[in-house]
């Protein structure tokens, strides 16, 4: 039983490059969501989706995009690089009932020079 | 804007000893959840507290949960060294879908725990 699988670990970009990453989860889950995390800062979430073909904002939405045309699938692009996007990406997913708790992959640690 | 603050930022105890953390939110919550991460993973998540609940246990971690002060203690009872991570709280707000899971969290910026041998 795999859990949340986020692909890849590690990834530099050029400012201006796009790149996807990518998540995947084999539980069957409802709900997906993407966080970043940032020194002293916590997670924020990115984007979230309730369901294949339903996606939504979070926190911090601006310079990256979503799409879940699968229930196992959930990849965060981001269209445009910037330095202020290096991060360690976490994706997470959960169960659609109240009281249930999120799982989430071992990260993407991006780093845009 | 982040929900959740921890108190304090970083804990350093021996082992054997007890650790608390502090969290404190700032708006309606369906309930309130603890997590753990280990140095450069993932996050796991400890255990989860309703709204209409005051204390909840499991093993050696006791969480209490004050809606009426928006605060939330996470106590981790004689301490290893193996407890040595980042501890978040993040709350999941009410007023969401219907059946809502743990998909819209708002999380703290966490305690840092060290455990010394």
């Amino acid at each position: 039983n795999a859990g949340v699988t986020q692909t890849p670990k590690f990834q530099v970009l050029k400012t201006g490059q796009s790149m996807t990453l990518q998540c995947a989860q084999d539980m069957n889950h409802e709900y997906m969501s993407w966080y970043r995390q940032d020194p002293g800062m916590g997670l924020r979430l990115i984007h979230y989706s309730v369901g294949a073909g339903i996606t939504d904002q979070g926190e911090v939405p601006n310079g990256y995009n979503v799409s879940r045309s699968t229930t196992e699938d959930f990849p965060l692009r981001l269209l445009s690089a910037a330095p202020s996007q290096t991060s360690v990406y976490f994706c997470a997913s959960s169960y659609g009932q109240e009281g249930t708790e999120a799982f989430f992959g071992q990260g993407t640690r991006l780093t845009v020079v | 804007s982040q929900q959740g603050e921890e108190d304090p930022q970083a804990l350093s105890i021996q082992e054997g000893e007890n650790a608390t953390m502090n969290c404190s939110y700032k708006t309606s919550i369906n309930n309130l959840q603890w997590y753990r991460q280990n140095s450069g993973r993932g996050l796991v998540h400890l255990i989860l507290i309703r709204s209409n609940e005051r204390e909840k246990h499991s093993g050696r971690l006791r969480v209490t949960l004050d809606t009426s002060k928006k605060s939330s203690s996470l106590l981790i009872t004689a301490s290893r060294a193996a407890d040595t991570a980042s501890y978040f709280c993040a709350t999941d707000p009410s007023g969401t879908y219907s059946g809502a899971g743990s998909y819209q969290l708002t999380f703290g910026k966490g305690t840092k725990l060290s455990v010394i041998p």
